[in-house]
């Protein structure tokens, strides 16, 4: 069965850090994978997303992942952290057998210091 | 216009108490699912309905039982509620239920039970 990994539950960067945030999955074929983004309150918010291609996927708001088969990752990450970008970010890993049910990772919760 | 509206947003009720949450998407879509965010903040797939019929059908309770009248809707019903049930439910649309189909979240329902 697949599963997602999200090492990290909270991470505390400064506002104008990099960021980078951790994800891994299993899963027996090629996966897509997907960064959503929940802000307090609110749904989520897709981010970006992997199929196949072009290893380095850009996204929304200025983040981009990189697909690593080797790793089984797809970490999220952004050059320049501001501080709207608080929240909590998930990673999913998406099923090839039909019927597109979404995995869910734990997601990690980003805190943004001033 | 919000592409996938939720209704009510907050609900608290007592335990053995029948509810519904409400769900519509104006994005022309044809397929809708819920999904449960637990209080640690994990998502789950509960179902998934394509042009109102039953695609993904989870392990849930059939005290929980969803209904598409049509495909721009899709209506969570709870018979007895029990404590366990108070989450945080999102439904989400997308084009169709191919793999890797993006999914759009609605702002969710905050379900309390007491």
């Amino acid at each position: 069965a697949q599963s997602v990994t999200q090492p990290d539950i909270h991470i505390t960067v400064s506002e104008g850090a990099s960021l980078e945030l951790r994800c891994n999955y299993s899963y027996g074929a090629t996966p897509y994978l997907f960064w959503y983004v929940q802000s307090p309150g609110q749904g989520l918010q897709l981010l970006l997303k992997y199929f196949s291609g072009d290893t380095l996927v850009q996204g929304i708001k200025g983040f981009e992942a990189e697909f690593k088969r080797s790793q089984s990752s797809f970490n999220l990450r952004k050059p320049s952290v501001h501080w709207s970008d608080a929240a909590e970010y998930f990673c999913a890993v998406g099923q090839t057998g039909g019927g597109n049910k979404l995995t869910f990772g734990t997601g990690t919760q980003l805190k943004v210091e001033l | 216009d919000t592409a996938v509206s939720q209704t009510p947003k907050y609900l608290v009720t007592q335990m053995g108490n029948d509810k519904s949450i409400k769900c519509e998407q104006n994005l022309g879509h044809d397929t809708m699912y819920w999904y449960k965010q637990d209080s640690k903040k994990f998502l789950k797939i509960m179902f998934s309905y394509n042009n109102k019929e039953l695609i993904i059908n989870e392990t849930v309770p059939n005290r929980f039982s969803p209904k598409s009248p049509d495909k721009a809707h899709l209506n969570l019903h709870i018979n007895s509620l029990e404590l366990g049930d108070s989450a945080v439910y999102f439904c989400a649309s997308s084009q169709g239920y191919r793999s890797g189909e993006t999914q759009y979240f609605g702002p969710g329902t905050r379900l309390l039970v007491l």
